[in-house]
């Protein structure tokens, strides 16, 4: 499968912690992303990152590439109980068709 | 938001029904993908349109069909319906051109399958 693989599945901390989700796949890709969504409904585009790009800021977001591991991590700094929601990775297979494979996700619960 | 809106955003049918949903890609947007989210799974690539034909398929039967008219909007039509046809189904819409990677979803179709 070339889909990603997020890990932990799930994740249940407190309000101002940091957030730390992983993403393992399997193929070349040309870039990386980040989706979030809330309790099944659509998915919300959070960051890209390209396979020549090590790490990316967005906010309070930080994404790392690993491309020799075939690995990406997403660090949400001071977490807030809107975070609560699922976290998924996807990336390209590599194609410039557009198409995305995703992973599982990691459903993240921040505790007032 | 996204800009890109489905509809309906519920739908209940029975096995061997047919069921059209419906996507309003966001504005600009020459590209459409289906996907199908099972529950508790990642979503899965049903098909993509581009400038009105199919442009890739993944493992979904023929029995998963799509149409994308000239302002881009599109539709996903399923037929005999099955019980594992139950899931949340999102369109994706993007713009095919230098940078073609941001997907943008819209909110979803849950279908319910009994």
């Amino acid at each position: 499968s070339q889909q990603g693989e997020e890990d932990p599945q799930a994740l249940s901390i407190q309000e101002g912690e940091n957030a730390t989700m992983n993403c393992s796949y399997k193929t070349s890709i040309n870039n990386l992303q980040w989706y979030r969504q809330n309790s099944g409904r659509g998915l919300v585009h959070l960051i890209l990152i390209r396979s020549n790009e090590r790490e990316k800021h967005s906010g309070r977001l930080r994404v790392t590439l690993d491309t020799s591991k075939k690995s990406s991590s997403l660090l949400i700094t001071a977490s807030r109980a809107a975070d609560t929601a699922s976290y998924f990775c996807a990336t390209d297979g590599g194609s410039t068709l557009g198409r995305l494979y995703f992973g599982r996700g990691t459903q993240l619960t921040v505790w007032p | 938001e996204t800009g890109v809106t489905q509809s309906p955003t519920h739908l209940i049918k029975t096995r061997g029904q047919q069921v059209t949903l419906r996507c309003s890609s966001q504005s600009g947007h020459n590209t459409v993908s289906w996907y199908q989210q099972a529950l508790g799974q990642g979503p899965q690539f049903i098909f993509q349109y581009y400038r009105e034909e199919e442009n890739g398929r993944g493992n979904f039967p023929p029995r998963f069909s799509g149409l994308q008219f000239p302002n881009y909007s599109s539709e996903l039509n399923v037929n005999a319906l099955e019980l594992d046809d139950s899931a949340l189904y999102l369109c994706a819409s993007s713009f095919r051109g230098e940078n073609t990677d941001t997907q943008y979803f819209g909110p979803g179709t849950r279908l319910t399958v009994l």
